[in-house]
């Protein structure tokens, strides 16, 4: 079963302040790394889909990088605002292991007004 | 609307029932998946079918089953084999035809046993 690791678990962010939190994952076989959000009473919805190292990804105030080689990837909300208030899952597919998604904890992130 | 569907939200059941759990989806997703997710941890599969009438075990399969007749369902049976069946379970399924993909999930299920 492979790792796939996220810091911190949780954190709190005063608006307007902008935050960002990390996903480890084994570099080997890696194939893509994928970025999730979910809200509260919602399904979880993707945010991005990285495959080349040094990819950068961003939507709106969020955006991601990614390092194959060394096995991780920074999300990082700029400005951050209440709605951006979700749980966020990272999740890594490697060649081995076909068409399964293998997630990290998720970093649960909370915006203070 | 096109999406992917589970029933019940909440479901309750006694210790030593069988409970099946729906997932449809409208989506024409050829894959499907399913989650299981427990607190403080984050999601772990169970199974996953990439065609009709084939599914393969995830990584915590034991005392589960699962059926692909149809395209569009999914179901999961948590058997009075399973250990810990109290969680929320999450359905989810992804494009064909595309070599990095995205998973679309269902809104969740959670499983009480007591």
């Amino acid at each position: 079963i492979l790792n796939v690791e996220q810091s911190p678990q949780s954190l709190h962010v005063q608006e307007g302040d902008s935050t960002n939190f990390t996903c480890s994952f084994p570099s080997s076989n890696f194939y893509a790394l994928h970025w999730y959000r979910w809200e509260t009473a919602k399904s979880p919805e993707a945010l991005f889909v990285m495959t080349l190292n040094g990819d950068e990804k961003k939507k709106g105030r969020i955006s991601a990088t990614l390092n194959t080689k060394e096995g991780y990837s920074y999300l990082y909300i700029k400005g951050s605002q209440p709605e951006d208030s979700a749980t966020y899952l990272c999740a890594s597919t490697h060649e081995a292991a076909g068409n399964k998604l293998t997630f990290g904890g998720g970093t649960r992130v909370l915006v203070k007004p | 609307d096109g999406g992917i569907t589970q029933s019940p939200k909440y479901l309750f059941r006694k210790e030593g029932q069988n409970v099946t759990l729906s997932c449809e989806q409208n989506l024409n997703h050829d894959a499907m998946y399913w989650y299981r997710q427990d607190p403080g941890q984050g999601l772990r599969l169970i199974y996953y079918s990439q065609i009709v009438n084939d599914f393969q075990k995830g990584d915590i399969a034991e005392g589960y089953s699962v059926s692909r007749e149809k395209k569009e369902s999914f179901p999961l049976t948590v058997t009075s084999a399973q250990k810990n069946p109290t969680a929320f379970y999450l359905c989810a399924s992804r494009p064909t035809g595309t070599t990095i993909y995205e998973q679309y999930f269902g809104p969740g299920t959670r499983l009480t046993v007591t």
